[in-house]
């Protein structure tokens, strides 16, 4: 089955403790980006990997990393979480040519306290 | 202004009603026009998918752009409580606009069909 796979779902955590959003996907798509959900501010892009070792800024990095060392994954990492990154973190994948689909993991919902 | 406008409602409707959903927007480069449904606890899943102006039908759904109102529209016919979610309108502009072509997106309208 096609998927994108993310892990945790649920976590809660304290201010300072890194931690990493894993996020696999199996339809060997080349396009990869990181979502975050908030009330009243909808999706928002984090960041965005074209390809393996390809990686760009969306419109609210600080505070993320990323890397693509494999085509398959694309890990989240929160070097040193704030509340203020509490949210639902979608990974999200299509092919580089594609004009639109993405398709969604089911999300990973993050609290910092 | 935000470039793409989505009431958030919450919209309420009986089983069986006629809904209509909507977006307005403001970058008249934008070319490719979605509509995704979001269920609860679960990330966006592709609805409709229309290219430039018109009209596209699928089953109970309808999606239409009207580019020279910048207008989206997507109605749903013989509503089921099934169709209860949130429904994400996005957009994006051409291939040739750049590598991201990241989709912009509306906040989401939620919608809840009564039995």
């Amino acid at each position: 089955e096609a998927q994108v796979t993310q892990n945790p779902r649920y976590l809660i955590t304290v201010t300072g403790k890194k931690l990493t959003v894993t996020c696999s996907q199996n339809m060997n798509h080349e396009y990869m980006s990181w979502y975050r959900q908030d009330p009243g501010l909808g999706l928002r892009q984090i960041y965005y990997s074209m390809n393996v070792e390809v990686t760009d800024k969306g419109d609210v990095p600080e505070g993320y990393k990323v890397s693509r060392k494999e085509k398959r994954n694309f890990p989240l990492i929160l070097e040193s979480p704030s509340p203020n990154q509490t949210s639902l973190y979608f990974c999200a994948s299509r092919q580089r040519t594609d004009t639109g689909e993405l398709f969604f993991g089911e999300g990973s919902r993050l609290t910092v306290l | 202004q935000k470039e793409v406008e989505q009431d958030p409602g919450p919209l309420s409707v009986p089983e069986g009603a006629i809904v209509s959903l909507n977006c307005t927007y403001s970058n008249s480069a934008f070319q490719y026009f979605m509509w995704y449904r979001q269920y609860s606890r679960k990330g966006p899943e592709l609805l409709m998918y229309t290219y430039s102006s018109g009209n596209k039908e699928d089953g109970r759904f309808t999606a239409q752009v009207d580019k020279s109102s910048k207008y989206i529209s997507l109605f749903i016919r013989d509503s089921q409580p099934s169709d209860s979610a949130t429904y994400l309108c996005a957009m994006s502009v051409p291939p040739y606009a750049g590598n991201n072509r990241k989709l912009i997106w509306g906040l989401g309208t939620s919608l809840a069909v009564n039995p």
